[in-house]
């Protein structure tokens, strides 16, 4: 079965620079979520989009934007990176916005700012 | 307000013992939704288990089993006969109606053969 697919698996940014991160949902799924896992943390919600609006927004610095295309994928796009920024970050597909259905998360992808 | 708390830390077992690991939740919701993730060392988060609110019929799958409690707001995570491969960290995990998952602090298990 199809899953969540998420490019690059791995980035290494210097401070300041910028990086887009893809995520590719499951196929039929209209609702994307984006976390963020810091070193020894739990992941952390940051945004999520539902047919192409944005549904939803937590703890996402300004530096940080994120959209969803007419195909459902998303990107999430980071500007004036800085140290604290390195992470691993998650996307996750879900089938519809009613509360609980199951969040598919993909392999994520490992950003380090150096 | 939302919060999840796992206040185990770490728990170390040998191999074939069994191992519980809590979770408290707090929602001002009716409904919800509980999770259970597991992510082992290659990072990945894998999918355990989900019971909505309503659903306080507790379940064994295989090795694992889970206990649901409103009275006492409690979703715990029961491993029988643990081996080697369990060893990961386990995070639960809280949806309202919003959706986003609000995750607790984890609880790293090691299981020593």
């Amino acid at each position: 079965a199809a899953g969540v697919i998420q490019s690059p698996r791995h980035l290494i940014k210097e401070k300041r620079e910028t990086a887009t991160l893809k995520c590719y949902p499951i196929p039929r799924h209209d609702t994307v979520y984006w976390y963020q896992q810091g070193p020894g943390q739990d992941p952390q919600f940051l945004i999520s989009f539902y047919e192409k609006m944005q549904s939803d927004k937590g703890s996402i610095p300004d530096r940080f934007s994120a959209q969803q295309f007419s195909d459902y994928h998303s990107e999430l796009n980071m500007s004036s990176l800085e140290l604290g920024d390195s992470a691993l970050y998650f996307c996750a597909s879900s089938l519809g916005l009613a509360g609980g259905d199951e969040q598919f998360f993909g392999p994520g992808t490992r950003l380090t700012v150096l | 307000a939302q919060k999840v708390t796992q206040a185990q830390t770490e728990i170390s077992v040998v191999e074939k013992e069994d191992v519980t690991l809590d979770c408290v939740y707090e929602t001002r919701d009716t409904t919800y939704y509980l999770f259970w993730y597991k992510q082992p060392p290659s990072g990945e988060l894998v999918f355990l288990i989900r019971r909505n609110s309503f659903d306080e019929q507790n379940e064994i799958s295989g090795r694992y089993s889970w206990n649901f409690q409103k009275s006492t707001s409690s979703f715990n995570f029961t491993i029988t006969a643990s081996q080697v491969v369990d060893s990961a960290v386990y995070f639960c995990a809280l949806s309202e109606v919003a959706d986003k998952l609000i995750f607790g602090t984890g609880t790293r298990l090691q299981v020593f053969p």
